[in-house]
């Protein structure tokens, strides 16, 4: 089966640019995979950041851009903020109805 | 107010059973598939079924497959998840998650706050 990767931690400090990266174990990350990538803060349901690779939900800071960067999906925060230390998921569509989230990046400001 | 709530969650001996809900309101429901999502303590998302808005279409994660049972009832604005033969590895928070599909995206744009479940003797 399939594994999503993504980096288990990162640090950024503030005002900094940190990309967050997902890949696939065997093969290459593709808009068709629909990447979106989510948010979530301990204790508290995931927050929808980035769909569909590189759009913005409603309410996201323009800070937060995603793309493609070689064979992975990215997630960059331009201008790191305290309240960014959170943990980054990224899921991907895999066909046949079945969706596979990432292990998620522990994301550290400091 | 656009808002998920489940229910349903509570502690449960390996091998029972558990259902749990997930009440939708503030959208039109029957107009959204709908998904659970599943977290276990100090682990990363798990996504676990999904099923069509008119239940046509259901899918499950390989790990619950043929023990999970996904349904919905759209008169009622709730989405379900049947848990049987529960493991002490499906202890999780669970989400329902609303699909947002469009021409050229797909993603998860709602989520409830979750219900715990705990599979322990």
């Amino acid at each position: 089966q399939t594994v999503v990767t993504q980096e288990p931690s990162f640090s950024v400090s503030p005002g900094g640019t940190v990309t967050l990266t997902c890949g696939l174990s065997s093969g290459s990350v593709s808009t068709s995979y629909y990447p979106s990538w989510y948010q979530q803060t301990p204790g508290q349901a995931p927050r929808t950041l980035i769909y569909s690779t590189n759009t913005r939900s409603s309410g996201v800071p323009d800070r937060f851009s995603g793309s493609i960067l070689g064979n992975k999906a990215a997630l960059t925060i331009t201008g790191a903020q305290a309240d960014d230390e959170s943990a980054y998921y990224c899921v991907l569509y895999m066909g046949s109805g079945i969706w596979v989230f990432g292990g998620g990046t522990k994301l550290t400001v400091l | 107010e656009v808002q998920l709530v489940e229910s349903g969650g509570g502690l449960v001996k390996p091998g029972g059973s558990l259902r749990l809900s997930c009440a939708a309101s503030g959208f039109t429901f029957s107009s959204y598939s709908m998904n659970w999502v599943r977290q276990a303590p100090g682990k990363g998302l798990e996504w676990v079924s999904s099923i069509s808005s008119s239940s046509s279409y259901i899918y499950y994660a390989d790990s619950v497959k043929g023990r999970f049972t996904i349904s919905r009832d759209n008169a009622k604005n709730s989405l379900y998840l049947q848990m049987n033969s529960l493991r002490a590895e499906d202890t999780a928070v669970y989400y329902c998650a609303r699909d947002r599909v469009g021409a050229d995206y797909w993603y998860f744009d709602l989520w409830g706050r979750g219900t715990l479940v705990t599979v322990s003797s």
